[in-house]
């Protein structure tokens, strides 16, 4: 199993880009989330689903989009990047709602 | 609203020292409490969790922590650390059975020095 996959790795924009953060997980898991984590202020969720075609939003959804269409991918969208979105995002999922989540391995973005 | 708190943010031991971080949630009917910790430049690993049952919870590496009801409180303990635990953890609580949502604590770097 490959667990959490997130690409890119690293991407920086120009402010007003758009683009999309991918997240997969091969473990059948119906929970997905995604966080940023800034220094000094831990993880906040962006946006989480608990299965496909549902999802709904966490602490700063402002500025992100998702969607669920299948069980196994969970995008992230930023639909005008701004400087406010550099950051490290995370995705992670779980097979149930107080279940361990699996973070993937991260995205580093900087918005110019 | 709903939230958890990290009452440190960096904690400095010496090799072999005790240590414990600190971590206090809002006050809920139910709680679900977790410890993750995260290596340089790595994602996040659990560390031990907190559904119900005994309150004294032990996790991996040597870890353990403590749920306390009345004072809201779910502290990290490790009674002899070692260099590789230099890492940060978060504490981390779902007020919900439900949905997964997660509210994570500002983090603590535990800094171990020989």
């Amino acid at each position: 199993n490959a667990g959490v996959t997130q690409t890119p790795k690293f991407q920086v924009l120009k402010t007003g880009q758009s683009m999309t953060l991918q997240c997969a997980q091969d473990m059948n898991h119906e929970y997905m989330s995604w966080y940023r984590q800034d220094p000094g202020m831990g993880l906040r969720l962006i946006h989480y689903s608990v299965g496909a075609g549902i999802t709904d939003q966490g602490e700063v959804p402002n500025g992100y989009n998702v969607s669920r269409s299948t069980t196994e991918d969970f995008p992230l969208r930023l639909l005008s990047a701004a400087p406010s979105q550099t950051s490290v995002y995370f995705c992670a999922s779980s097979f149930g709602p107080v279940d361990e989540q699996f973070f993937g391995p991260g995205t580093r973005l900087t918005v110019l | 609203a709903q939230s958890v708190t990290q009452l440190d943010s960096q904690v400095p031991v010496f090799e072999e020292a005790p240590v414990e971080l600190r971590c206090n949630y809002s006050s809920s009917v139910s709680v679900y409490l977790f410890w993750y910790v995260q290596y340089p430049n790595q994602g996040l690993q659990l560390l031990l969790k907190y559904l119900s049952g005994s309150t004294l919870v032990k996790g991996i590496n040597g870890f353990e922590a403590e749920f306390n009801k009345s004072q809201t409180s779910f502290h990290l303990r490790k009674p002899s650390v070692h260099i590789s635990d230099t890492a940060e953890y978060f504490c981390a609580v779902t007020f919900s059975s439900n949905t997964g949502k997660l509210i994570f604590g500002q983090g603590t770097t535990l800094q171990v020095k020989p």
